[in-house]
């Protein structure tokens, strides 16, 4: 089944302790991308990477890493979280020359 | 800097209740418009894309189209079933694949 995997699903956890939320695909997708959610203001864009070792800015990169080692794999690394990034986080993906992204199920963190 | 607004924010219908929801955007170059519908505690999954003015989309009971300043999301006779928050998004020249969401409607739709 074609799909974007995230892990963990939910997590609680401290300010300043370093953490890494997982996104694999399976559809061989170059580009791949991570956002926030958060209500009343909608998705926002964290970073993308449109292949392998090819990243960049979104929207909201302060506070956040990422690295494209491998083409199914795009982890979110958060090395010192702060309350102010609690939020459902998203990955995507798609297929270079379309337009349409998929999105994994989401990872709901929360930071104390 | 590209915005989508949505309206309303949430809209309760009785089944059967034929409706709209509205989707108005500002972008530099329009890529495409995304009509995407997301459940609680889920991921958004994609519904349609419309890419020019006068596009028109359809999947079941749900139709979408496309001005150069608005996109509709036609609900005919909704199900229960149909209950999720709905989301647009356009992209635009020149953002390397970003898209930029509205804030979604919420919709129900109840017996």
């Amino acid at each position: 089944e074609a799909q974007v995997t995230q892990n963990p699903r939910y997590l609680i956890t401290v300010t300043g302790k370093k953490l890494t939320v997982t996104c694999s695909q399976n559809m061989n997708h170059e580009y791949m991308s991570w956002y926030r959610q958060d209500p009343g203001l909608g998705l926002r864009q964290i970073y993308y990477s449109m292949n392998v070792e090819v990243t960049d800015k979104g929207d909201v990169p302060e506070g956040y890493k990422v690295s494209r080692k491998e083409k199914r794999n795009f982890p979110l690394i958060l090395e010192s979280p702060s309350p102010n990034q609690t939020s459902l986080y998203f990955c995507a993906s798609k297929r270079q020359g379309v337009y349409e992204q998929y999105f994994g199920p989401g990872t709901r963190l929360t930071v104390t | 800097e590209d915005q989508v607004t949505q309206s309303p924010e949430a809209l309760r219908l009785q089944e059967g209740e034929s409706s709209s929801l509205n989707c108005s955007y500002t972008v530099s170059g329009l890529r495409g418009l995304f009509w995407y519908r997301q459940d609680p505690g889920k991921g958004p999954e994609f519904l349609f894309t419309l890419y020019s003015a006068g596009e028109e989309k359809e999947k079941e009971r749900l139709k979408a189209t496309l001005t150069k300043k608005e996109s509709f999301l036609h609900i005919t006779a909704p199900k229960p079933e149909d209950s999720a928050t709905y989301l647009c998004a356009v992209q635009g020249t020149g953002t390397a694949s970003k898209l930029t969401f509205g804030t979604g409607t919420r919709l129900q739709v109840t017996l």
